[in-house]
C-alpha cells in the first residue's frame, strides 16, 4: 500500500517566491493534516481538513501561508511570497477519522530552504 | 502552557538493555490520546504506540511498552533490548477530546544507541 506521497522531497527557492508543496493522503483516509518542522519550534500543526474541509487553520502563520484540498486525494500548501525564515520541514500526514484510535500516517516530507 | 513535556533532550543507552523515555502532558479534558513518534535521521515519522485514557490496561507494541500514570499525568515510553536502529527522535504527542483530532507534540528526546 502506498503511503502518504509528498513532492517534492527538496525545494530550495529565493525570498519573495511562490512555493507550493503536494500531499497524496492515504486512500480511504478522510483526515489531512499540514505540520512544520523547524529546530526552534519543533513540530507545528498549522492546519487539518476533514472530508476536504478545512477545520482548524489556527497554526497557519500569517496570510502568506495557503492550503487546500480541492478532492479526497489531493492538498496543497502554498507559501506567497516565501522568506527565509519560512525554510523548515514540511509534514503531510492522513488518518482514518472513524475512532479515537486514529494514528496519523505521516509523509516523508518537503524539506524547504528559501534563501 | 506546553500540552506535552519532554524533559530529556537526549540520551544514551547500551545496546541491548532498556530505556525509558519521559513524557508528561497537561489537559483538563478527560478524553484524550496519547501517541508516541520515532522519527530516525532519514527524517520520516514513524507512530509507534497509543494509549487512550479510559485504557485500563498499559499499551505495549512489541518492544515498545507505555507507562501510563494518569493521575501523575505521565506518559514513560519504555524501548526494551535496545537496538542500534533505535537511534532517533522520539516524541511523545497528545490528541484532546473526542472531536478534535489534531495532535499536539512534545519536544522529543533523542535517543543514541551504542554498541
Amino acid at each position: 500500500d502506498a503511503g502518504v506521497i509528498q513532492s517534492p522531497r527538496h525545494e530550495v527557492t529565493e525570498m519573495g517566491q511562490e512555493v507550493t508543496l503536494r500531499c497524496k493522503p492515504i486512500s480511504g483516509h478522510n483526515s489531512l493534516f499540514w505540520y512544520r518542522q523547524t529546530m526552534m519550534r519543533g513540530l507545528e500543526l498549522l492546519i487539518y481538513f476533514n472530508n476536504n474541509v478545512p477545520i482548524d487553520d489556527s497554526g497557519m502563520p500569517e496570510d502568506r501561508f495557503s492550503a487546500k484540498m480541492p478532492n479526497a486525494s489531493f492538498s496543497t500548501l502554498k507559501i506567497q511570497p516565501s522568506e527565509p525564515r519560512d525554510s523548515a520541514v514540511y509534514f503531510c500526514a492522513s488518518s482514518l477519522r472513524q475512532h479515537s484510535y486514529n494514528e496519523q500516517f505521516f509523509g516523508p516530507g518537503t524539506r524547504l530552504t528559501v534563501l | 502552557a506546553q500540552k506535552i513535556t519532554q524533559t530529556q533532550p537526549g540520551m544514551f543507552v547500551q545496546e541491548k538493555e532498556a530505556v525509558t523515555l519521559d513524557c508528561t502532558y497537561d489537559t483538563s479534558d478527560p478524553s484524550y490520546g496519547l501517541f508516541w513518534y520515532k522519527q530516525p535521521s532519514s527524517g520520516e515519522m514513524i507512530f509507534l504506540i497509543y494509549q487512550g485514557s479510559y485504557d485500563q490496561q498499559n499499551a505495549t507494541e512489541g518492544r515498545y511498552s507505555l507507562n501510563f500514570q494518569k493521575a501523575r499525568k505521565s506518559a514513560n515510553l519504555v524501548i526494551s533490548a535496545s537496538q542500534l536502529g533505535d537511534s532517533a527522535m522520539y516524541f511523545c504527542a497528545m490528541r484532546e477530546g473526542r472531536g478534535d483530532y489534531k495532535l499536539s507534540f512534545g519536544a522529543g528526546t533523542t535517543v543514541t544507541v551504542r554498541a
